[in-house]
């Protein structure tokens, strides 16, 4: 187990509100990754992280943004969440300083339905 | 065409048998795959990585990448019940250094 912790596990909400998943990893890493996954699309990269404070965007980011105050937590906010944004979405830590190079760990997910 | 693609499936293999998949992917500079495997309603994990051509084996799985061609396989030997899951190929492309994913290759290992 590569020590990464997602909460909550399950979550629905109503189109419109504000949604936060929380990533929290024990090993140290300095690479962080969101991605969602849905039939037909596969793994797809929502923001990334290098370290404290230091985020980018993947190819889906629009209407999510993300924070990592600590190197432990990643925290990703879905600003107005809506029903195309139901999906799981999968946090994950490099297994070595190389970003995009390395192999990942991924946490439990976390399964979202907006309605 | 899609960045990396890999036949859907189902992947019908009998136990004991070998079961071969494909990845093919479109940028000619890409430099690191990926396999992992993700049993329904599970996380991704991590089966193989190779970063060479040629082959790559750890126990029974084997990962064979042909740059020129831009294809990696991942090879299944005695395939077993447990190994029925979803096999997903990722590929850090050259452009942009994104690890991009396809969308996988469901197997189902028969008795």
């Amino acid at each position: 187990d590569a020590g990464i912790t997602q909460s909550p596990r399950h979550k629905v909400t109503e189109t419109g509100t504000p949604v936060t998943l929380r990533c929290h990893q024990t090993e140290n890493h300095r690479y962080m990754y969101w991605y969602r996954q849905d039939p037909g699309h596969g793994l797809r990269l929502i923001h990334y992280s290098y370290g404290v404070k230091d985020t980018d965007k993947g190819e889906v980011s629009d209407g999510y943004s993300v924070s990592r105050s600590k190197t432990e937590d990643f925290l990703l906010t879905l600003e107005s969440a809506t029903s195309s944004q139901t999906s799981v979405y999968f946090c994950a830590i490099s297994a070595t300083d190389r970003i995009f190079n390395s192999p990942l760990h991924f946490g439990n997910g976390t399964r979202l339905t907006v309605t | 065409q899609k960045e990396v693609e890999q036949n859907s499936g189902p992947l019908s293999v009998p136990e004991g048998a070998i079961a071969s998949l494909n990845c093919t992917y479109s940028d000619r500079g890409s430099q690191s795959f990926f396999w992992y495997r993700q049993y329904s309603g599970k996380s991704p994990e991590l089966i193989m990585f190779i970063y060479s051509n040629g082959d790559k084996e750890d126990g029974r799985f084997t990962a064979q990448l042909n740059k020129a061609s831009q294809y990696v396989s991942l090879l299944i030997r005695d395939s077993q019940p447990s190994d029925s899951a979803t096999y997903l190929c990722a590929v850090t492309l050259a452009a942009g250094n994104k690890l991009t994913f396809g969308g996988g290759t469901r197997v189902l290992v028969k008795p």
